[in-house]
C-alpha cells in the first residue's frame, strides 16, 4: 500500500522568494515519485519524477526535488518564485517499474501555491 | 512530445442520461490507461485501470456497472458514466502509459462533468 501526504494545503510566497512544497510518502516497495502541476481548468503537467536514479531531480520551470529515503520525503523547491508558478501542485507515488502497476498513481491532497508581487 | 487527448473537455447532462468520455493517445500506443476522478478541492482518486483488449480493473468502491470502461484499441479508452446523477459531477482525467516504456506516462487535460 502507498500513501502520500502533502504538508500544507496552501503556501503563499512573494515573487523572488524560495518555494518549498513538502511531500512525504509511504510505500512498501521502492517508489517512483512525481510532482505534477495543475493550472486552473487544465490537466496535470509533469514537473519532475524520481525513478531510482539520482536523488536530486531537476524538472521543468526551475523546479527540483530531492528524494530522501531516510526521511521518506520528496520536497519540491524552486529558488525564486515567479508569478506564473501560481497553481496547484500534486505529489504522487507509484510502484517502481517491473510491474504492470506502474502509472497507477496515488496522489497527495495537493498544495495551492500563491505568489504575491 | 507525447500527447493524450481527452474529449469532451466539458459536458453538462441531465440526470439519468449516460455520458461517454474519450481518451486518446495521439502519437504513441498505450496498452494501459488510467481513469481518475477529482472532486472540488480534493485530490485525484484512481477509479480504474484500463488494459487494451481486456476488462478494466476497478478500485475498491468504484461501481463497474456505473462507470463502464472500454479499451478497444491501443490508442483509445472510453469511460461511460451510465445513468448519471448529480453526485457524479466531477472532474475526470485519464492518463496513458506508453507501450514498452514503463516510464512514459502522460495525462489528458480532463473532462468536467456536470449532472443537473
Amino acid at each position: 500500500a502507498q500513501s502520500v501526504t502533502q504538508l500544507g494545503s496552501h503556501v503563499s510566497v512573494s515573487e523572488g522568494a524560495l518555494v518549498l512544497l513538502r511531500c512525504n510518502y509511504s510505500s512498501s516497495v521502492p517508489p517512483y515519485l512525481f510532482w505534477y502541476v495543475q493550472y486552473p481548468n487544465q490537466g496535470l503537467q509533469l514537473l519532475l519524477k524520481y525513478t531510482s536514479a539520482a536523488t536530486l531531480v531537476k524538472g521543468i520551470n526551475g523546479f527540483e526535488a530531492e528524494f530522501k529515503k531516510s526521511e521518506t520525503s520528496f520536497h519540491l523547491t524552486k529558488p525564486s518564485a515567479h508569478m506564473s508558478d501560481a497553481a496547484e501542485y500534486f505529489c504522487a507515488v507509484s510502484v517502481s517499474a517491473g510491474g504492470t502497476s506502474y502509472g497507477k498513481l496515488t496522489f497527495g491532497q495537493g498544495t495551492i501555491l500563491t505568489v504575491h508581487p | 512530445g507525447a500527447v493524450v487527448s481527452q474529449h469532451p473537455s466539458r459536458v453538462i447532462c441531465k440526470s439519468g442520461t449516460s455520458v461517454k468520455i474519450e481518451c486518446r493517445s495521439l502519437d504513441f500506443q498505450a496498452t494501459t490507461m488510467f481513469w481518475y476522478r477529482q472532486f472540488p478541492k480534493q485530490s485525484l482518486m484512481l477509479m480504474a485501470t484500463s488494459n487494451e483488449g481486456s476488462k478494466a480493473t476497478y478500485e475498491q468502491g468504484v461501481e463497474k456497472d456505473k462507470f463502464l470502461i472500454n479499451h478497444a484499441s491501443l490508442t483509445l479508452s472510453t469511460l461511460t458514466v451510465t445513468s448519471a446523477h448529480p453526485e457524479d459531477s466531477s472532474f475526470y482525467i485519464c492518463s496513458a502509459r506508453e507501450q514498452g516504456f514503463n516510464e512514459k506516462l502522460f495525462f489528458g487535460s480532463g473532462t468536467q462533468l456536470s449532472v443537473l
